[in-house]
């Protein structure tokens, strides 16, 4: 079974710059969630989907921070623009139902 | 508000040492449980849960852990590290009512071989 998929592993912007994620969840999950991992601290909730709708998007900074997941399959999360304190691992999980997550291997970002 | 709490945020062991980490939740209602690991380099992944019954929870590679719902505890034990066991601990919980997971700190683990 494929597992999580996220790209780019790594990305290096500037302040101000815009930036994009992708994720693609394991087959068949209907719950997509993303995480904001800043170093030293443990995964925080931005937004989680259940198939193509949101459930929960309260801890998304909204003025520059967006997602979605159109089909109720792949995902993305945009940045626009930028801050330094953005800088961590956005991690993307999916569920096929409520309980066990699985993970992706993260995207790192680096505001310089 | 729930909250996880992990004791330590850096321990150092020596191979065939015993392994307690411990985990303490903060959360009204029933709760589910779990113990993620990240292995240098590699993704978070499931190394036990806890959703009801017998209290002392199985993983894989020999951790297993104790639910003591009086001290709001979820504590990971192994009786023997590796050094192979060098990684990252997070602890997570569930309330009943989003299904989300609220995560502790994290607690890194070295082994010295």
């Amino acid at each position: 079974e494929a597992g999580v998929a996220q790209s780019p592993r790594y990305k290096i912007i500037e302040k101000r710059q815009s930036v994009a994620f992708w994720c693609n969840p394991i087959s068949g999950h209907a719950t997509l969630y993303w995480y904001q991992q800043i170093l030293g601290q443990g995964p925080k909730l931005l937004i989680q989907f259940q198939n193509n709708g949101v459930v929960d998007d309260s801890q998304l900074p909204k003025d520059r921070f967006s997602a979605e997941r159109l089909k109720g399959v792949d995902s993305t999360l945009k940045i626009q623009p930028a801050k330094l304190e953005d800088s961590a691992v956005y991690l993307c999980a999916s569920s096929p139902s409520p309980g066990t997550q699985y993970f992706g291997p993260g995207t790192r970002l680096t505001v310089l | 508000a729930q909250s996880v709490s992990q004791h330590n945020h850096h321990v150092i062991l020596s191979e065939a040492a015993s392994l307690e980490l411990g985990c303490n939740y903060s959360y009204g209602g029933t709760v589910n449980l779990f113990w993620y690991v990240q292995y240098p380099g590699q993704h978070l992944q499931l190394l036990l849960k806890y959703f009801s019954g017998d209290p002392l929870v199985k993983g894989i590679k020999g951790f297993e852990a104790e639910f003591i719902k009086s001290k709001f505890s979820f504590n990971l034990r192994k009786p023997s590290v590796q050094w192979s066991d060098t990684a990252e601990y997070f602890c997570a919980v569930m309330g009943d009512s989003n299904y989300q997971l609220i995560w502790g700190a994290g607690t890194k683990l070295i082994i010295k071989p």
